[in-house]
């Protein structure tokens, strides 16, 4: 079974207007981290954000935040206001305690039009 | 500035030519690991590393050599490439068994073509 899914495989949504990139995760352990990452069409891995398994608020960081709901194991990204440079490809990974391993989604096409 | 490094980021070669793909830290990090990214699959690990001279093998190591005889430096060795090698690489870092928020640093990825 697939530890993390990304259901959508693009998303399209007008500069200005939030949107929602959904991700599931399938672990058994109690403590892990949750993690989403960008990726322009230039390449690089870009770290957005940062979900503790214990983290009782959701994460925020500037534009993004977290939707963290772990009865649902879902731990969904929400880009507010979407500007034309967050058209890029975006990673949800998981990574569970004692381990150094990062397991990635297969990612979300993410195109914002003017 | 904290950062992970490889070289080449571009490469095309033939099939059967021995190459290697180097990936260096300067964040004192044990923890390295490769990865590959091709369309549709997202990355899967190819080889990680602990620490110094300690490597095992990630989801998709066949194909695929490394070695880490410094803390610092984690090479990609393909010792006989073939087509299907063909993807994007990624070389990251990060310290280890460390709390979960430490994120991993990401080099800026190795386009490989094999012919």
């Amino acid at each position: 079974a697939q530890k993390i899914t990304q259901t959508q495989p693009g998303m399209f949504v007008q500069e200005k207007e939030a949107v929602t990139l959904d991700c599931t995760y399938d672990t058994s352990d109690q403590s892990y981290g949750l993690f989403w990452y960008k990726q322009p069409s230039s390449g690089e891995m870009i770290f957005l954000i940062y979900q503790g398994s214990y983290d009782e608020q959701n994460a925020t960081e500037g534009r993004y935040s977290l939707n963290f709901q772990k009865a649902r194991k879902s731990a969904n990204l929400v880009i507010s206001a979407s500007q034309l440079g967050d058209s890029a490809m975006y990673f949800c990974a998981m990574r569970e305690a004692g381990y150094s391993t990062l397991t990635f989604g297969k990612g979300t096409m993410l195109l914002v039009s003017p | 500035e904290a950062q992970v490094t490889q070289n080449p980021r571009y490469l095309i070669t033939v099939t059967g030519k021995k190459l290697t793909v180097t990936c260096s830290q300067n964040m004192n990090h044990e923890y390295m690991s490769w990865y590959r990214q091709d369309p549709g699959l997202g990355l899967r690990q190819i080889y990680y590393s602990m620490n110094v001279e300690v490597t095992d093998k990630g989801d998709v190591p066949e194909g695929y050599k490394v070695s880490r005889k410094e803390k610092r430096n984690f090479p990609l060795i393909l010792e006989s490439p073939s087509p299907n090698q063909t993807s994007l690489y990624f070389c990251a870092s990060s310290h280890t068994l460390a709390p979960s928020s430490y994120e991993q640093y990401f080099g800026p990825g190795t386009r490989l073509t094999v012919t």
